[in-house]
This record gives C-alpha cells, structure tokens and sequence, in this order.
C-alpha cells in the first residue's frame, strides 16, 4: 500500500523559512517524479513543484521560484521542500504526491501538512 | 500561464448524469485527468490520460478531451459522489489544475 506521511508544517512568521519533509513506503521510491502540491484554506489546488526521479530535474510554479527548493533523498525515501521568504499567500496546506509511470500525473497524495504564515 | 477554467457548481439529482466541464486553449492537444475531492480528505484520482479510469474507480466515472474542453461524466450518480472536482493538465513543464467544481447532489 503506498503511503505517503507528511512533517515539518506549522506557524512561521512572513520572511521566516521552514523544510518540509514527506517520508514514502510501499513503492519504489527512486522510480517514480514526486511533487508536492498546495491548498490555500478554502481554495483550490495549487501545483507548486515537482522533481525527477534521481533528482536532476526540478520543476516549480512561477510564484514559488526562487524562493521554494525541492529536493529527495532516494536511500531514505524521502522528499523535502524547503521554503524561503515566506510570505502570507503562501498559508496552505501541502501535500506531497507521488506520481504515475510513463507521463501518468500524480496518482496518490499525502494527508497533507499545514503551513501557516502569520505575525 | 496557461488556465483551465471550471464552473463553480453543477447539480444534479440522485441516479441522473452530471457532466463537469474543464476550458483551456487547446486543452485536447495535451491529456487531462480530474480528481475528486471530499471535505477533509485529499483528492483522488478519478480519470487519467483522458478517458482511463484508475484501479478501483467506478465505471460510472467517464471522461473525455476534445477541441478546447475536457468533460468529466458521472452517469448514475450517487450521493457519495458530491465533492469538489479538479482537472489538471501538463503544459510547459508545470502542472495545472483547474479551478474545480462543486458536484450537490440533490
């Protein structure tokens, strides 16, 4: 069964960073893209970055770039976001997300970890 | 940046079909999909690559994509079908979800 656990959301004050971690089981890790998608509370979906299997493409949304790193640790089935100069907009829920084979897009989620940023 | 455009809500009564509309410039040219979203959960995925369904997903679940929009149909629908629903498609290297609908059951 593919999970997808979470961690590292909380209560930041706008300018502050926080990393995001997101820990796999129940599939090859190292086989698959993995993003990590977002929801402001009451809004819609946000797609905010994704990277490639072994780590050598990385790929974000205009709003993020620049201050949003993605990165993974294959040996630990891992998937960070770090997130920089954060800013009020950037309040959401984030979830991390595996996805498919063969250009198939995200085909599970996380539960999700929420980021809050406020003074 | 490219936009995929849904409307806000859709109703529709126990046992009839409902169809969710997903609007982008050329949207036939790229695959889309659609997934489902309860309150307090996370989405799932209902439609990928179009027209196919994922393990598990009921067959009254249908998809289409042609022209400038792609179609979610729910035939029979049921009252566990009320949710919001996303579509997605992949354009310049990012992901784009839609601006999701609202599927009441009556």
């Amino acid at each position: 069964e593919v999970q997808l656990v979470e961690s590292g959301g909380g209560l930041v004050q706008p300018g502050g960073s926080l990393r995001l971690s997101c820990t796999a089981s129940g599939f090859t890790f190292s086989s698959y893209w993995m993003s990590w998608v977002r929801q402001a509370p009451g809004k819609g979906l946000e797609w905010v970055a994704n990277i490639k299997e072994d780590g050598s493409e990385k790929n974000y949304v205009d709003s993020v770039k620049g201050r949003f790193t993605i990165s993974r640790d294959n040996a630990k089935n891992s998937l960070f976001l770090q997130l920089n100069s954060l800013r009020a907009e950037d309040t959401a829920v984030y979830y991390c997300a595996k996805e498919g084979p063969d250009e198939e897009p995200i085909d599970y989620w996380g539960q999700g970890t929420l980021v809050t940023v406020s003074s | 940046s490219y936009e995929l455009t849904q409307p806000p809500s859709v109703s529709v009564s126990p046992g009839q079909t409902a169809s969710i509309t997903c609007s982008g410039d050329k949207l036939g040219d790229k695959y889309a999909c659609w997934y489902q979203q309860k309150p307090g959960q996370s989405p799932v995925l209902v439609i990928y690559h179009d027209t196919k369904r994922p393990s598990g997903i009921p067959e009254r679940f249908s998809g289409s994509n042609s022209g400038n929009t792609a179609t979610l149909t729910i035939s029979g629908t049921q009252a566990m079908d009320e949710a919001d629903y996303y579509c997605q498609a992949w354009d310049s290297s990012t992901y784009v979800f839609g601006t999701g609908t609202k599927v009441t059951v009556l």
